[in-house]
């Protein structure tokens, strides 16, 4: 079945960096754009960056711009983001997730969680 | 870029219908059909409910409907159930070819 696997989550302190991957299984994954998505304990929904299905095009929230680097690797079907000076507001489950059809994020990864912290 | 609005909590009693509103701008609700909802909850992964403003994804239940009128999208629960308690998020693309998610909606069964 079409699945999402999230990883790479843990505890890093303010300024460190840290990479999520996110393995997809069941699906065509080089013909599909891909997008991480963030919720901050006990808060909405914040879409992140998207990655087109051939690498070719990517596109960033203002609040990561500069800063995180979303990637895939289509011959491993695995899709990163690379997180680089992060920062306490950085705290938050991130998932990803497949673009099914424009703007319809289906299925989402189960979600891995970011704690930045001293 | 803020957050579309939806109102942060809405309730109703079983069998009854309820509809949740999300409202943006020219530049994401209002200038594309590329408007989405998701179920999420607590715990759980969000999972897509209606795309592209009115489209249902095969396994959703008929019970969810999705509509637009200039940049204001809802989405409409009718025949209410236990189930349907959770949190639901509107998502939108934008001319910057980002995404932006709604404030979310807490959904309430009586």
């Amino acid at each position: 079945q079409v699945q999402l696997v999230d990883s790479g989550g843990g505890v890093v302190q303010p300024g460190r960096s840290l990479r999520l991957s996110c393995a997809a299984s069941g699906f065509i994954f080089s013909s599909y754009g891909m997008h991480w998505v963030r919720q901050a304990p006990g808060k909405g929904l914040e879409w992140v960056a998207v990655l087109w299905y051939d690498g070719s095009t990517k596109y960033y929230a203002d609040s990561v711009k500069g800063r995180f680097t979303i990637s895939r690797d289509n011959s491993k079907n695995t899709l990163y983001l690379q997180m680089n000076s992060l920062r306490a507001e950085d705290t938050a489950v991130y998932y990803c997730a497949r673009e099914y059809s424009n703007n319809c994020f289906d299925p989402w990864g189960q979600g891995t969680l970011v704690t930045v912290s001293s | 870029q803020s957050a579309l609005t939806q109102p942060a909590s809405v309730s109703g009693s079983p069998g009854q219908s309820i509809t949740i509103s999300c409202t943006g701008t020219s530049s994401d609700v209002g200038g594309y059909n590329y408007v989405s909802w998701y179920q999420q909850h607590p715990g759980k992964a969000p999972k897509v409910m209606i795309y592209d403003v009115t489209d249902r994804p095969s396994g959703v239940s008929n019970r969810f409907s999705g509509s637009k009128s200039g940049n204001t999208a809802s989405l409409t629960i009718s025949g209410l159930q236990a189930e349907d308690e959770a949190d639901y998020y509107c998502s939108s693309f934008t001319t910057s070819n980002t995404r932006i998610f709604g404030t979310g909606t807490k959904v309430t069964v009586l």
